[in-house]
């Protein structure tokens, strides 16, 4: 079964400045899908960004880009001038390319961000 | 456009009772999801449906069940309810994916704090 680690249960960071959370899985699959979900206090899951297995290109989204190293398996999320509104919990997820696209969710990383 | 749509919020039980939890969609999503939140621990998956209905076992699916029997709703029962499914539950849909459209992002319901004393 895949796994997703996220070895950062709580991170901090100062307005303005930029912050980076990891995230390690665990798979056998070449084709598959990695995703950053926010869960601010409202609780909803919001998408922050996607990225497919098979682009070697990073993903980014405005202030916020991902490092993806297929080779270790590693998904990190890197939040760039960081806003009061970036304060959440973040989770990493992990989808492979079968039937029912099931997420596989690490267990999040809370995001403080400090005026 | 309401997206995904969770009822009941918020719902205290105690041992032993039944319910059932609903989820709609309006975006004629093909897939549906639910999930358990717990503290400390991720999203994690109990059932799941590829179809109208159809339905199939998740990470956790014991002592829950689901149905299918209409496209928009993916309703999850709990036949007697347990301490240690007190939890957030959380339905999501997505548009079906082949080989190729994968990327298709799951859309979550506000979620259902359930207690179960």
């Amino acid at each position: 079964a895949q796994t997703v680690t996220q070895s950062q249960p709580e991170m901090s960071v100062q307005e303005a400045e930029t912050v980076t959370l990891s995230c390690t899985y665990d798979t056998s699959e070449s084709d598959y899908y990695l995703f950053w979900y926010k869960q601010p206090p409202s609780r909803q899951m919001i998408l922050v960004i996607r990225q497919e297995a098979y682009k070697q290109q990073n993903a980014t989204e405005n202030r916020f880009s991902v490092n993806f190293q297929k080779a270790a398996k590693s998904f990190s999320l890197k939040i760039s001038d960081s806003q009061l509104g970036d304060a959440a919990m973040y989770f990493c997820a992990y989808m492979e390319e079968t039937s029912g696209s099931r997420l596989t969710f690490g267990e999040g990383t809370q995001l403080t961000v400090n005026p | 456009n309401a997206g995904v749509t969770q009822t009941p919020k918020f719902r205290v039980l105690k041992t032993g009772q039944s319910m059932t939890l609903l989820c709609a969609q309006d975006m004629n999503h093909e897939y549906m999801y639910w999930y358990r939140q717990d503290p400390g621990m991720g999203l994690r998956l109990i059932h799941y449906s590829v179809g109208e209905g159809t339905t199939a076992k998740g990470e956790v699916p014991d002592g829950y069940n689901v149905s299918r029997l209409k496209k928009q709703n993916f309703l999850l029962g709990l036949e007697s309810a347990a301490p240690s499914q007190t939890s957030v539950y959380f339905c999501a849909s997505s548009l079906e994916t082949g080989w190729g459209g994968g990327n298709q992002p799951q859309h979550f319901g506000d979620g259902t704090r359930l207690s179960i004393l």
